[in-house]
């Protein structure tokens, strides 16, 4: 099964609106941390976003947040006023702790195509 | 500058003939690992270390081998490639393995070719 779920294959959305990349994951560790990476066309990949499973707020940066529901096991990224440069490739991954030797496992992407 | 630097950037190659794909961080960092990424799949984890002389199979190991002879490099040796290998190809690392919130820095990826 797979631990990290990503059900948008593509999204598109209008420059200046809001967009919610879905991301749910699997696991029994009670010790987690999920994280976000962008790929844009030119193929490196760009740490976005981080959030701890004891981490009681949601973690902020700059336009990206990430909605964090622990009970459905959710960690969405939403992308505020979306620019015509956030159009990539949008990872979600995981680090298990204990069972999961921190080893980081992703999911398979989502495409987002920013509309002028 | 703090950096994962991974070569080549691109590679063409024919079926069996043996490749080596270079990674090196200047980040003192304890995880390497390597990824291939293919359409639709996503990122798949190849092998990965959890510091010097300690190397572990990931999700897609076979027909890859991997070395962490020193801390800083972590080179992909495909000892005899076939054309079901090309793919992009990333390396990255990240410090303290045991921590949870130490992101990955990766390097520019390796688009192989086997034909």
């Amino acid at each position: 099964a797979q631990k990290i779920t990503q059900t948008q294959p593509g999204m598109f959305v209008q420059e200046k609106e809001a967009v919610t990349l879905d991301c749910t994951y699997d696991t029994s560790d009670q010790s987690y941390g999920l994280f976000w990476y962008k790929q844009p066309s030119s193929g490196e990949m760009i740490f976005l976003i981080y959030q701890g499973s004891y981490d009681e707020q949601n973690a902020t940066e700059g336009r990206y947040s990430l909605n964090f529901q622990k009970a459905r096991k959710s960690a969405n990224l939403v992308i505020s006023a979306s620019q015509l440069g956030d159009s990539a490739m949008y990872f979600c991954a995981m680090r298990e702790g204990g069972g999961g030797s921190y080893i980081p496992t992703f999911g398979r992407g989502t495409s987002l195509i920013v509309h002028p | 500058e703090a950096q994962v630097t991974q070569n080549p950037r691109y590679l063409i190659t024919v079926t069996g003939k043996k490749l080596t794909v270079t990674c090196s961080q200047n980040m003192n960092h304890e995880y390497m690992s390597w990824y291939r990424q293919d359409p639709g799949l996503g990122l798949r984890q190849i092998y990965y270390s959890m510091n010097v002389e300690v190397t572990d199979k990931g999700d897609v190991p076979e027909g890859y081998k991997v070395s962490r002879k020193e801390k800083r490099n972590f080179p992909l040796i495909l000892e005899s490639p076939s054309p079901n290998q090309t793919s992009l190809y990333f390396c990255a690392s990240s410090r303290h393995q045991g921590r949870l919130g130490e992101k990955l820095f990766f390097g520019s990826g390796t688009q192989l070719s086997v034909l």
